[in-house]
């Protein structure tokens, strides 16, 4: 049962337009958002992350948003860049008991 | 200076046999972590240890056992490989874990099992 869904495996944008990456998540409880990103042969990397008494943060390029009511997290990367092409995947956790991850969004921003 | 490194980088081996996988971690972080990455991409938690004591044991086969020599190291021991544990192995690191407000994890690179 995966409580952190992402249900798009790919997304193509081109360079200097939006990405949006979106992240369902089915337990009310998830108190801590995360997004990660993650290059061939890499682990994944910290990206950027919000709490739930917030609906939005921003950090350079990168904004997450949080709509706690229909359970979904979306990440706005702007512009879009060639370097940004990677998997990003979401991830919640309460308590910071355990964190569940989604299986990921492949990025490619073509040039 | 890598910040967590994990060995080996690939694991090829027969069924039946016992192998083990190496992590350690430089940040001085308290938390440490065991993910297991299946062939659809979910990056699953096995284990968690704070500070060399086991917190977390997601429902995963006795033949998996961690062991957390010291805050900096936590190495994951298979017991009799079947076909099925063939996937990638993320080890992680974070500064405070349970019971912080906020808090991220720091990735190695993995490490791809196969088992033939």
């Amino acid at each position: 049962d995966q409580q952190v869904k992402q249900n798009s495996p790919s997304l193509s944008v081109q360079e200097g337009r939006i990405s949006i990456l979106n992240c369902d998540y089915t337990n009310s409880m998830f108190d801590y958002f995360l997004w990660y990103k993650k290059y061939p042969a890499e682990g994944p990397t910290f990206l950027i992350s919000i709490s739930s008494i917030k609906d939005k943060n921003e950090d350079g390029r990168f904004t997450v948003f949080l709509n706690k009511s229909a359970k979904h997290l979306s990440l706005h990367i702007v512009p879009s860049q060639p370097g940004d092409s990677a998997v990003y995947f979401c991830a919640a956790s309460y308590n910071f008991n355990k964190f569940y991850f989604g299986s990921g969004t492949k990025l490619n921003v073509k040039p | 200076d890598t910040a967590v490194s994990q060995t080996p980088k690939y694991l090829v081996t027969q069924m039946g046999n016992d192998k083990s996988i190496k992590c350690e971690q430089n940040l001085g972080h308290d938390t440490m972590y065991w993910y297991k990455q299946d062939s659809k991409k979910f990056l699953k938690i096995m284990f968690s240890y704070n500070n060399k004591e086991l917190i977390i044991n997601e429902t995963v086969p006795n033949r998996f056992s961690p062991k957390s020599p010291d805050k900096a190291h936590l190495n994951l021991h298979i017991n009799s490989l079947e076909l099925g544990d063939s996937a990638v192995y993320f080890c992680a690191s974070s500064p405070r874990g349970r019971g912080s407000s906020t808090d991220t994890q720091y990735f190695g690179p993995g490490t791809r099992l196969t088992v033939l």
